[in-house]
């Protein structure tokens, strides 16, 4: 079966912009979770959800915000962006987003802001 | 500062090599996951290990789990080329919200 896909798969941008990031989950996983890759921050948490409803948030200002669809294909956004938010964007998905549930990645949006 | 700290952040080594990378925090985590991250890709789940001392392996990879669950240690017997990678541990914090460490990149010469 296929996995997790996003695209685009590399983004460039201009300070001020905003832009929409999208996410397939695997078919049949209702739990999409979006995470921003840094090489000095790692992996961190930016928000789940599941059945169209934001279940848990992170860290992350009020500029980054996602949705949920009916089919659980996911979108994050980001507005008003700024140099640092320049960084891999990953999303992962899994049946019900459960802790003892494995989370399958995507390859990932690479975004960059100019 | 990072919840997870892993070191070290950088290992260059050769093939047949064995090695041991860390993952330490000041807090108790009901689960720990290992995960590799190759270039151009997200982040594949190597193990979950959730009782404190718990060891388990997967191949040439002998995962640990600290006793007080604070910690986890990931050893790689005879490393090879393809072992490559970012090798990152994750786990829940007290918000359930899965936090990762920053990773240790282990590159292996053939």
């Amino acid at each position: 079966k296929a996995g997790v896909t996003q695209t685009p798969r590399y983004l460039i941008k201009t300070r001020g912009q905003q832009v929409t990031l999208s996410c397939s989950p695997i078919s049949g996983h209702r739990s999409v979770s979006w995470y921003q890759q840094t090489p000095g921050q790692g992996l961190q948490f930016l928000f789940e959800y599941f059945s169209e409803t934001q279940r848990n948030k992170g860290n992350f200002p009020g500029r980054f915000s996602g949705r949920q669809f009916s089919n659980s294909r996911s979108e994050m956004n980001v507005s008003t962006l700024e140099l640092g938010d320049s960084a891999l964007y990953l999303c992962a998905s899994s049946l019900a987003g459960t802790k003892t549930e494995e989370q399958y990645f995507g390859p990932g949006t690479r975004l960059t802001v100019t | 500062t990072q919840l997870l700290e892993q070191s070290p952040q950088f290992l260059s080594i050769q093939e047949g090599e064995n090695l041991t990378v860390y993952c330490n925090s000041s807090s108790v985590f009901s689960s720990l996951q290992w995960y590799r991250q190759e270039p151009g890709e997200g982040p594949v789940l190597l193990v979950t290990v959730v009782t404190g001392g718990e060891v388990k392996k997967l191949k040439r990879l002998t995962f640990q789990f600290g006793d007080a669950r604070k910690d986890s240690s990931l050893h790689i017997t005879a490393a090879q080329p393809g072992d490559t990678g970012l090798y990152l541990c994750a786990g829940d914090d007290l918000n359930n919200d899965m936090r990762f460490g920053a990773g240790t990149r282990l590159t292996v010469k053939p």
